[in-house]
């Protein structure tokens, strides 16, 4: 596509449930990114995948928070019993190489745990 | 630890004044900085950015000062239009590192026209 794609744009779930969003890179970046934004805040950064891997997953707050990047491309992340404080806008970049390219923002899925 | 900073949430301008946004930063590893500007429902979009060696960046209406020593940025648009009512955001990366983007809170801008 044209763009970074992000599925669904809107997501409300149960306190407890399992959730998971979909990022679709622009075709042939390399390196995908995941933020959070809360209200009022700017993006904060969650992982980093270079290709399959995982490069850096220092943001990720807690263990019930893991992405998945199986094929290079489409990138999945999930969350385990989820709680009202991951309410948030989840924002997905993708960039051609990495750190020293410039990264492309999806429209973000809203997340709204109840 | 709020590593970037912008301290304004809001800035009010006319239509065809100057709009400045200011950014502080406090972390000296970071040699790379950019503006993004996001739009209510959509992604920030890349507006411009500036490397450290750099003290000023130009595209068209907007540049990016930038002072190492102070450690602060800011971003100045001339002349403002009212579509560049928008949230900005300052960002920062080490470029040696894994390319994360370290965000402020955002200011929004409102210019009137």
């Amino acid at each position: 596509g044209a763009g970074v794609s992000q599925t669904p744009s809107n997501k409300v779930t149960e306190k407890g449930k399992y959730v998971e969003l979909r990022c679709d890179p622009i075709s042939g970046h390399t390196a995908l990114y995941w933020y959070r934004q809360s209200l009022g805040q700017g993006p904060e950064f969650l992982i980093y995948f270079q290709g399959t891997g995982a490069a850096d997953d220092s943001g990720l707050p807690n263990d019930r928070f893991f992405a998945v990047r199986p094929e290079g491309s489409v990138s999945t992340l999930k969350i385990q019993r989820t709680e009202r404080g991951d309410s948030a806008v989840y924002l997905c970049a993708s960039s051609l190489q990495g750190p020293n390219t410039e990264a492309f923002f999806g429209q973000g899925t809203r997340l709204t745990v109840v | 630890d709020q590593q970037v900073k912008q301290n304004s949430p809001s800035l009010s301008v006319q239509e065809g004044r100057i709009s400045i946004l200011n950014c502080d930063y406090t972390n000296s590893m970071f040699d790379y900085f950019l503006w993004y500007k996001k739009y209510p429902a959509e992604g920030p979009t890349f507006l411009i950015s500036i490397s450290s060696i750099k003290d000023k960046n130009e595209d068209g209406r907007f540049t990016v000062f930038l002072n190492k020593s102070a450690k602060h940025l800011s971003l100045h648009i001339v002349p403002s239009q009212p579509g560049d009512s928008a949230v900005y955001f300052c960002a920062a990366k080490r470029t040696s590192n894994t390319g994360k983007l370290i965000f402020g809170q955002g200011t929004t801008l409102q210019v009137k026209p």
